[in-house]
C-alpha cells in the first residue's frame, strides 16, 4: 500500500493565481480531511468528507474548495491565492470503527504564495 | 466544540533523562485522544491513542500515556530519552463519532541534547 500520496510536494504561486493540490488514498477509508500547519499553531481543519459525495467545512475554510467523486481522491482548491495561504498542507484520511480511528497523514505539499 | 491545549511549546532533555509532555483537552462529548509525532519536514505519525478501557495506553518507541478524565488530561511520558527522538509532538482529540474531524494542540517541541 502507498497508504496516502500527495502532489506536488512543492509549489510557489503567485497571488490570484489558481491551483489543486491532489490527495489519494489506497487503505479504502471513508473519512479524508484536509489540514494546514502554521508555524506555532499546530494543525487546523480546513475541509473533511465522510464520503464520496459528502464534504464539510472545518475551523479554516474560506478560499478553499473541495469534492469528493471518489472514495479514494479528494483534491483541494485554492480559488484565488493569496500570501495568508502559505503555509504547509496535510491531507489525512481514517476509518470509523472499534480499534481504529487514528488517522494516516500524507507527506505534506509546501505552498508559498508570491 | 473540543479544544486540545499543549502546555509547553519547548521541552529540552538530556539523553537518557525522562520526560513527560502535558495535553489537556476540554469536549462536550465523549471522546478519542491520539498522540503524534513528527519528524522534520515529514508527515505526522501515530504515537499512540486512547479510545476506550485501560487508562494507561503504550505506544510506540518506548512512550506511554495515561488518560484521566477527572483531570481531562492525556500526558505523554517516555522513561529514558534518545537523540532520536527529537521531534514535534502534537495532542489530538476527536469526538467518538467522527475520527475525520480532529482538534489538534499547537505541539510540543522536544529536544534531547547529547
Amino acid at each position: 500500500n502507498a497508504g496516502v500520496t500527495q502532489t506536488p510536494k512543492f509549489q510557489v504561486l503567485k497571488t490570484g493565481q489558481s491551483m489543486t493540490l491532489q490527495c489519494a488514498q489506497d487503505m479504502n477509508h471513508e473519512y479524508m480531511s484536509w489540514y494546514r500547519q502554521d508555524p506555532g499553531m499546530g494543525l487546523r481543519l480546513i475541509h473533511y468528507s465522510v464520503g464520496a459525495g459528502i464534504t464539510d467545512q472545518g475551523e479554516v475554510p474560506n478560499g478553499y474548495n473541495v469534492s469528493r467523486s471518489t472514495t479514494e481522491d479528494f483534491p483541494l482548491r485554492l480559488l484565488s491565492a493569496a500570501p495568508s495561504q502559505t503555509s504547509v498542507y496535510f491531507c489525512a484520511s481514517s476509518t470509523p470503527g472499534q480499534g481504529n480511528n487514528e488517522q494516516f497523514f500524507g507527506p505534506g505539499t509546501r505552498l508559498t504564495v508570491l | 466544540a473540543q479544544s486540545v491545549t499543549q502546555l509547553d511549546s519547548q521541552v529540552p532533555v538530556f539523553e537518557e533523562a525522562p520526560v513527560e509532555l502535558r495535553c489537556n483537552y476540554s469536549s462536550s462529548v465523549s471522546v478519542y485522544l491520539f498522540w503524534y509525532v513528527q519528524y522534520p519536514n515529514q508527515g505526522l505519525q501515530l504515537l499512540l491513542k486512547y479510545l476506550s478501557g485501560s487508562t494507561l495506553v503504550k505506544g510506540i518507541n518506548g512512550f506511554e500515556a495515561e488518560f484521566n478524565k477527572s483531570q481531562t488530561s492525556f500526558h505523554l511520558r517516555k522513561p529514558s530519552v534518545h537523540i532520536s527522538d527529537t521531534a514535534e509532538y502534537f495532542c489530538a482529540v476527536s469526538g467518538n463519532t467522527n475520527a475525520g474531524k480532529s482538534t489538534f494542540g499547537d505541539g510540543t517541541t522536544l529536544t534531547v541534547k547529547p
